[in-house]
């Protein structure tokens, strides 16, 4: 079974400073990779995804993710913080070539903005 | 065009009481799921439908949790005999297609908040 793993459930930063949110998965098989957001009261948007190609992924917003196989990771970056970046973070990961389609989150990461 | 809807937003249910979540998914999409999360967690998978078949209830946690979509586009979500420990937020999600990768990206509703006292 897939799991996902994301290490800090808060943090914070201040406006404009780097953001890095981590992830891990554990998986016999490179899954595919999702960073999703999800704002008060809201829904779940996604932010980016990897299925093939390219390892670095570019989202919305400005986010970016890097998949590195060796490291079982796809951390998400920003450069520059900004205010209405504070929301609950989660990864997710899906099962390649199983015919199973549901989603595996990670428990979140909640990003605190300090101005 | 529109996104996934979900009603009701909210619900209140006495311990004991049947509840049912309706979710519109976006129009065409033949793909439709059902989540469950609790406070402070991630969501955990329910069940999936492709059209009108659901092809995979495993993540459903007892047979109190019943799920339908008779027409293969709109979807509900019975609870039978609400215990305190259903309170969640349950989401429904819906993919155009069918299959993982490029194109089985899966679009969130916002969510029924489920409050069983």
């Amino acid at each position: 079974a897939q799991s996902v793993t994301q290490l800090g459930s808060h943090v914070s930063v201040s406006e404009g400073a780097l953001v890095l949110l981590r992830c891990n998965y554990s998986s016999s098989v490179p899954p595919y990779l999702f960073w999703y957001v999800q704002y008060p009261n809201q829904g779940l948007q996604l932010l980016l995804k990897y299925t093939t190609g390219a390892t670095l992924v570019k989202g919305i917003n400005g986010f970016e993710a890097e998949f590195k196989k060796s490291e079982t990771s796809f951390h998400l970056t920003k450069p520059s913080a900004h205010m209405s970046d504070a929301a609950e973070y989660f990864c997710a990961v899906s099962e390649v070539n199983t015919g199973r389609r549901a989603l595996t989150f990670g428990s979140g990461t909640r990003l605190q903005v300090q101005p | 065009g529109a996104g996934v809807s979900q009603s009701p937003r909210y619900k209140v249910a006495k311990r004991g009481q049947d509840v049912a979540l309706r979710c519109d998914p976006i129009s065409g999409h033949v793909s439709l799921f059902w989540y469950q999360q609790a406070l402070g967690q991630g969501p955990e998978f329910l069940t999936y439908f492709q059209n009108e078949a659901q092809l995979d209830k495993s993540g459903l946690p007892s047979d109190r949790f019943f799920a339908e979509r008779p027409e293969g586009s709109v979807s509900t979500l019975k609870i039978q005999r609400t215990q305190q420990e259903d309170s969640a937020v349950y989401l429904c999600a819906s993919s155009l297609v069918v299959g993982t990768g490029e194109r089985n990206t899966q679009y969130f509703g916002p969510g029924t908040r489920l409050t069983v006292l």
